[in-house]
């Protein structure tokens, strides 16, 4: 079983500020996904990354895909209410079975 | 439209019972899946279906049956419900193993289950 280890588990900030989330672990995916859930819904896909070194830009997150296609991180820069939610990252491996991290919960505070 | 739809939103039963949740895309995928959220937000998939044909079935109890009549519609039928069981359970649905290790699932708003 591939396992996906993120950190922190729980990120409580103020707006304006910058984080990052990290998403780690020991086996090679071939492609690794970060998706956002809100409270009472399902999770929301928010970048796919393929290529090893990868970094993709959405608006104020950047998403990168390490040089070994084990871990990722995501960066947030000047973070915003709206931005609160849980983050999780899943890695996709040659059995095409997704696995998903247990999540990072942020909280922006106004 | 919602693209990804399941019923009951909510669902609280007696530990025992028998119950079954549904769920239905209207995006013409071929595959769907069924994940168990535990109380501590870990997601973990459960089952996969692949144009009605079980692709992908996780270490779980034999007492989740699920079952897919056509490739629009995978339900998830459970028997003698247990405490543990209590959980959210999402329904998802993406284009297919062909492209898979890119490809978007696309997640229903959950069932919550509490078994009492």
């Amino acid at each position: 079983t591939q396992l996906l280890e993120q950190s922190p588990q729980f990120l409580s900030i103020q707006e304006g500020e910058n984080l990052t989330v990290y998403c780690n672990s020991s086996s090679v995916f071939s492609s690794l996904q970060w998706y956002r859930q809100e409270p009472g819904e399902g999770p929301v896909l928010l970048v796919t990354v393929v290529t090893g070194g990868e970094v993709k830009k959405l608006k104020r997150l950047t998403f990168q895909f390490g040089d070994a296609r084990k871990d990722s991180s995501l960066h947030i820069t000047a973070a915003q209410p709206g931005d609160t939610g849980l983050y999780l990252c899943a890695g996709v491996g040659g059995s095409y079975i997704p696995t998903f991290g247990r999540g990072t919960s942020l909280i922006v505070h106004p | 439209d919602t693209a990804v739809s399941q019923t009951p939103k909510y669902l609280v039963t007696q530990m025992g019972n028998d119950k079954s949740i549904k769920c239905e895309q209207n995006l013409g995928h071929d595959t769907m899946y069924w994940y168990k959220q535990d109380s501590k937000k870990f997601l973990k998939i459960m089952f996969s279906y692949n144009n009605k044909e079980l692709i992908i079935n996780e270490t779980v109890p034999n007492r989740f049956s699920p079952k897919s009549p056509d490739k629009a519609h995978l339900n998830l039928h459970i028997n003698s419900l247990e405490l543990g069981d209590s959980a959210v359970y999402f329904c998802a649905s993406s284009l297919g193993p062909s492209g898979a290790n890119t490809d978007t699932q696309y997640f229903g708003p959950g069932t919550r289950l509490t078994v009492l």
